[in-house]
């Protein structure tokens, strides 16, 4: 399974703009970025997810490294309800052992908002 | 439109029971995936079930099985219980890939904690 490599924890205020990084310096070529954060008490959502551009909506945005080797998880106004952790997770659709079936989660990044 | 649905939503047990954990998905999906999280990590795939047959397994042992109903929903079973097995066990579902899309968004329902004593 490919690994990404995450901060371990973050602290932000509220209303201000937030970047979580990811490493994953292994990505193959066809290995899609996905990210997803569990808020407290519940299961994972999805946030978003890219191969090589850019991508916005309407909960974040994702900015990828040019090699593909980093990427950078975008929170324009964190509020007090984005305090989760959060996952960046490689996902390759045509993975020949069926890999892309399953999400392999490392331990995340635990983000704390202050009010 | 109910999101994914988890019964029960905590369990106590003793070593050596047999538990049965049920999900059901998102209206609209065909896939089930279950997963285990222990506490302080992140959720460790056990597999993925879809057209009632299990498609995907991960590093589980055969203590862990489970079952897709023509409906869609579906059932962990875990036999011989132990310590080691108290966890949040959750449930997501997915609409299988086609045409365009090479890849679907798992929903994750709110999971059953299970306490094995």
């Amino acid at each position: 399974d490919a690994k990404t490599t995450q901060p371990n924890s973050m602290e932000s205020n509220e209303e201000e703009p937030v970047h979580l990084p990811c490493n994953h310096s292994t990505i193959s070529g066809t290995d899609y970025i996905h990210w997803y954060r569990q808020l407290p008490s519940q299961g994972p959502e999805y946030v978003i997810h890219g191969l090589t551009s850019n991508v916005n909506n309407r909960m974040a945005s994702l900015a990828i490294a040019e090699d593909r080797k980093s990427s950078t998880l975008i929170l324009h106004r964190a509020t007090l309800r984005d305090a989760a952790v959060y996952y960046c997770i490689l996902r390759d659709p045509w993975d020949p052992q069926g890999g892309s079936e399953k999400l392999v989660f490392g331990k995340g990044t635990k983000l704390t908002v202050n009010p | 439109d109910a999101g994914v649905t988890q019964s029960p939503t905590h369990l106590i047990k003793t070593r050596g029971q047999q538990v049965t954990l049920r999900c059901s998905p998102k209206s609209g999906h065909d896939t089930v995936s279950w997963y285990q999280q222990a506490l302080g990590q992140g959720p460790q795939f056990i597999f993925q079930y879809y057209e009632e047959e299990e498609r995907q397994r991960g590093n589980f042992p055969d203590r862990f099985s489970g079952h897709q109903f023509p409906n869609y929903s579906s059932e962990l079973n875990v036999n011989a219980l132990l310590l080691g097995d108290s966890a949040l066990y959750l449930c997501a579902s997915s609409l299988a890939p086609g045409g365009l899309a090479v890849l679907s968004e798992q929903f994750f329902g709110p999971g059953t904690r299970l306490t094995v004593l």
